[in-house]
């Protein structure tokens, strides 16, 4: 099975702050890996796909990059309603798994 | 636009089955081009992926439930569904139903709201 683990699993930032969150996986998955933003009492929302494809609607602020086994999700310039909890998940292979998690937090 | 909404009991006994239903609105179950998954999410921690479908019956379960947990499929509805046995406490969480991509590379693009399911005598 593919562990994914993501750093840190918290941050504080201002509004206007350049976030960047990583998440590296357990073997090889090429590009293979998908980044959700999770609001409490919402579903999670899909952010970027096949690592760096912005989801149709998703602001310009959110890029994804990274293959094989190390990823990257870069917030340019963090706006209030980007206060959440983020996810990585891999798509290479049964199981399907996510990252423990990343929640940004108001400084 | 396709939309997900689970529904089922609330409150399951420890040691029963619980059962959810996922209704898929604005789009057909049947396109080849997707797969149907369940995740759910224990209250204070991440989300874990239960299991997911693909219209042709094929299966892949979380090992962790898998010898729990049955996901199925009714295209008649327009639903999939979840069924796990033999319940816990620990299977208290928020569940959600889930579109992804069948090649693997799209993502889970559409999720439903989530249903609370709490695990109680």
């Amino acid at each position: 099975d593919i562990q994914m683990t993501q750093s840190p699993s918290s941050l504080s930032a201002s509004v206007g702050d350049r976030v960047t969150i990583t998440c590296r996986a357990s073997q090889r998955i090429s590009n293979y890996l998908n980044w959700y933003q999770h609001k409490p009492g919402n579903a999670p929302n899909l952010l970027i796909y096949a690592a760096s494809s912005l989801q149709s609607g998703v602001p310009s602020r959110f890029s994804g990059s990274g293959s094989g086994t190390d990823f990257t999700l870069t917030i340019s310039s963090l706006q209030p309603e980007d206060f959440a909890t983020y996810y990585c998940q891999q798509s290479y292979g049964a199981p399907l798994s996510f990252g423990g998690g990343t929640k940004v937090e108001i400084k | 636009q396709v939309q997900l909404q689970e529904s089922g009991p609330g409150l399951v006994k420890p040691s029963q089955t619980l059962s959810l239903t996922c209704t898929v609105s604005g789009g057909s179950i049947s396109s080849g081009a997707y797969y149907w998954s369940w995740i759910r999410q224990p209250a204070g921690k991440g989300l874990e992926w239960i299991g997911r479908i693909y219209i042709s019956g094929y299966t892949n379960y979380n090992p962790f439930l898998k010898s729990r947990v049955t996901i199925s499929v009714d295209t008649s509805k327009n639903q999939f569904s979840l069924k796990l046995n033999s319940v816990t406490a620990a299977d208290t969480a928020v569940y959600y139903c889930t579109r992804g991509g069948s090649s693997g590379l799209e993502g889970m693009d559409v999720w439903g709201q989530g249903t609370t399911v709490t695990v109680s005598s």
